[in-house]
């Protein structure tokens, strides 16, 4: 009965080469959000939808990309991969009328 | 904006003691507060949230306190037991607002058997 699901679980890409993250919802709400969360840190907001209203952190690097083609689906694309962006991705949603955030399991990237 | 402080880092107990997890928040207007837990490799949990016209909120062995004036929050948890071991993050946001929370750097609690 997973509400937010992401794949795959565990990713493994070359330097340089796309890559992309996928997760999907059954739980119809309104806002989807994609998180970087490094080892020991706080989950880093990267940009979320209301929709289909895309907003960008002002931080987060050109070098990813998102897509929300439905409100079930939203994919997280990284153009070229460096060493850096080995991390664990997070998606996560809610109602955007009620606050509590339902996280996936996340997909751990490693970039080689 | 909103800044969240987290204290401590890293806590270790022993099973069965209590643990305590405080965060501070600086925006008055935040009236939201979200405790999640992330046991590792895995995606964070809500355990227990708490608005800002409550000042306590229990759910059996973890409850949430909430002071509006003094801007900060705790989480209890009693009873400690080793399945507790996990990163637990709390976060504040603004009910009905932006719905960006924003979170604290995570306390890494180990309970010990």
């Amino acid at each position: 009965d997973a509400m937010v699901i992401q794949n795959p679980r565990y990713q493994v890409t070359q330097f340089g080469k796309p890559v992309t993250l996928s997760c999907s919802q059954t739980l119809n709400h309104n806002v989807m959000y994609w998180y970087q969360q490094k080892s020991s840190q706080a989950p880093k907001l990267l940009f979320h939808y209301y929709d289909k209203d895309f907003n960008n952190e002002a931080d987060t690097p050109d070098n990813f990309q998102s897509r929300r083609p439905n409100t079930s689906f939203c994919f997280l694309d990284i153009r070229s991969p460096g060493l850096g962006d080995a991390a664990m991705y997070l998606c996560a949603t809610s109602s955007g009328t009620a606050e509590k955030l339902f996280f996936g399991s996340g997909t751990q990237l490693s970039v080689l | 904006g909103e800044n969240v402080e987290q204290h401590p880092s890293t806590l270790s107990v022993q099973e069965g003691d209590s643990a305590v997890i405080k965060c501070t928040y600086s925006d008055s207007a935040s009236n939201y507060f979200p405790w999640y837990k992330q046991e590792l490799g895995k995606g964070p949990q809500l355990i227990i949230d708490i608005r800002s016209n409550v000042g306590e909120k229990k759910d059996q062995r973890i409850a949430v306190t909430l002071n509006k004036t003094a801007k900060h929050f705790s989480l209890h948890i009693t009873e400690t037991q080793p399945e507790d071991s996990a990163v637990y993050f709390c976060a504040a946001s603004v009910a009905g607002g932006s719905y960006i929370p924003t979170f604290g750097r995570g306390t890494s609690l180990i309970v010990h058997p």
